[in-house]
């Protein structure tokens, strides 16, 4: 059975430091990798995906992940980091072929003056 | 953009009562959605796979008859938590599949039961 771990349950950084989010996860056959983004008391957007092709896939607001199938990670990064993207973050996998969608624990993204 | 409204976003009801929440997608057809709850400080664990049409999937261990799941239209998908307790109480998000488009979530309701 597929399964997803986000190894920081917190991550605290200084505005303009460089920020990366651990994913891991484990699968047995080939799999979609999302990561979503959750502001307090909202539902969850998407920030990026990795579906085939590339494996560095990128977002609009300077987010990126890289899809190690070797590691089975999918870690995501920032080069430097605003106050706005404090919030929670889930990584989360579908194994293809299939619509369900299985979440990490999230990562609670601090982001300090 | 592809939304999905959910409603309410927020309710409080009394102990033995039911809770009826709204899953719109707005601007494109789902025959799949689906339903998540959402501890504090915990990750979204899906409690069921609504199809359009039929009867909703349930994953092991969420009661079936406590989360009554109906998706009568391509646009439109209910949860009702019968018989509501204080550990029902929780963040509740439901997600529409767009097929290669991926998932679009609405915005949560968060139940309080008194």
């Amino acid at each position: 059975a597929q399964s997803v771990t986000q190894l920081d349950s917190q991550v605290p950084v200084f505005e303009e430091a460089p920020v990366e989010l651990r994913c891991n996860y484990s699968s047995s056959v080939s799999v979609y990798l999302f990561w979503y983004v959750q502001y307090p008391n909202q539902g969850l957007q998407l920030l990026l995906k990795y579906l085939s092709g590339s494996t560095l896939v990128e977002s609009i607001n300077g987010f990126e992940a890289e899809f190690n199938k070797s590691q089975t990670s999918f870690h995501l990064r920032k080069p430097s980091v605003h106050i706005s993207d404090t919030a929670e973050y889930f990584c989360a996998v579908s194994e293809g072929g299939s619509e369900k969608l299985v979440f990490g624990k999230g990562t609670k993204l601090t982001v300090n003056p | 953009g592809a939304v999905v409204s959910q409603h309410p976003s927020r309710v409080i009801c009394k102990s033995g009562t039911s809770v009826k929440i709204e899953c719109r997608s707005l601007d494109f057809q789902a025959t799949t959605m689906f339903w998540y709850r959402q501890f504090p400080k915990q990750s979204l664990m899906l409690m069921a796979t609504s199809n359009e049409g039929s009867k909703a999937t349930y994953e092991q261990g969420v009661e079936k008859d406590k989360f009554l799941i109906n998706h009568a239209s391509l646009t439109l998908s209910t949860l009702t938590v019968t018989s509501a307790h204080p550990e029902d109480s929780s963040f509740y998000i439901c997600s529409a599949s767009r097929g290669s488009y991926g998932y679009t979530f609405g915005s949560g309701t968060r139940l309080t039961v008194v």
